[in-house]
């Protein structure tokens, strides 16, 4: 079936250490997305990919870095910048056809 | 994006309909209304979207007022699994081309607790 897959679904980070957490899609949209949700809140926007080799900052994008390499994949790397990574991270994707946003069934971060 | 507001919480029975109003008064003429739901520790997922007339699928139906300042999705028959969290997020639709396809903006919800 055609979606999209986080990996892995729990993470665990040092303090001062860079992560990066992997977003794959087989749906063949160009668009993707990274969102965090911190508990009981919404989802804010981290970073954009409209198409491959650009990306753009969303609303929380300090601390955080992406790449665009290749139309499937949309990783996304939280360093030792970003001061409170625990967080549920989302992957989204579009095609700008019917519904906005597919997405993925998340990874929660944790800093041990 | 228009903002829209919503219950923070409901009740519905199992096996009742569920119905979850939204209110977004500043909705803008070629702004549709979408509705996503949010499994705990999931990602959300698509339900249904429409503009000014009414829309059905396999999964909800959504009544969208005719001035088009409130809509209401509705779970038919509901089950202990539609418990979840219900967006209601208004914005253009579109393709990616122009930025518009870029940003979800997601309130709080509606927390549906269906009850056996």
């Amino acid at each position: 079936d055609g979606g999209i897959t986080q990996s892995p679904k729990y993470l665990f980070r040092k303090e001062g250490q860079n992560v990066t957490l992997s977003c794959e899609q087989n749906l063949n949209h160009d668009a993707m997305y990274w969102y965090r949700q911190d508990p009981g809140q919404g989802l804010r926007l981290i970073y954009y990919s409209q198409i491959v080799n650009d990306f753009q900052k969303g609303d929380i994008a300090e601390g955080y870095s992406v790449s665009r390499e290749k139309k499937e994949s949309f990783p996304l790397t939280v360093t030792s910048a970003q001061k409170n990574p625990t967080a549920f991270y989302l992957c989204a994707s579009s095609s700008g056809q019917g519904p906005p946003q597919h997405f993925g069934d998340g990874t929660r971060l944790s800093i041990l | 994006d228009a903002k829209t507001t919503q219950p923070p919480s409901m009740d519905c029975a199992e096996g009742r309909a569920a119905n979850l109003p939204c209110n977004h008064s500043t909705i803008s003429g070629n702004e549709y209304v979408y509705w996503y739901r949010q499994i705990h520790s999931q990602g959300p997922q698509y339900i249904i979207h429409g503009l000014k007339n009414n829309e059905t699928n396999e999964m909800a139906s959504l009544i969208i007022t005719e001035d088009r300042k409130s809509s209401t999705l509705i779970l038919p028959h509901a089950t202990l699994r539609d418990t979840a969290v219900y967006y209601c997020i208004v914005r253009v639709a579109g393709g990616n081309s122009g930025g518009s396809n870029y940003k979800l903006t997601f309130g709080k919800g509606t927390l549906l607790t269906v009850n056996p």
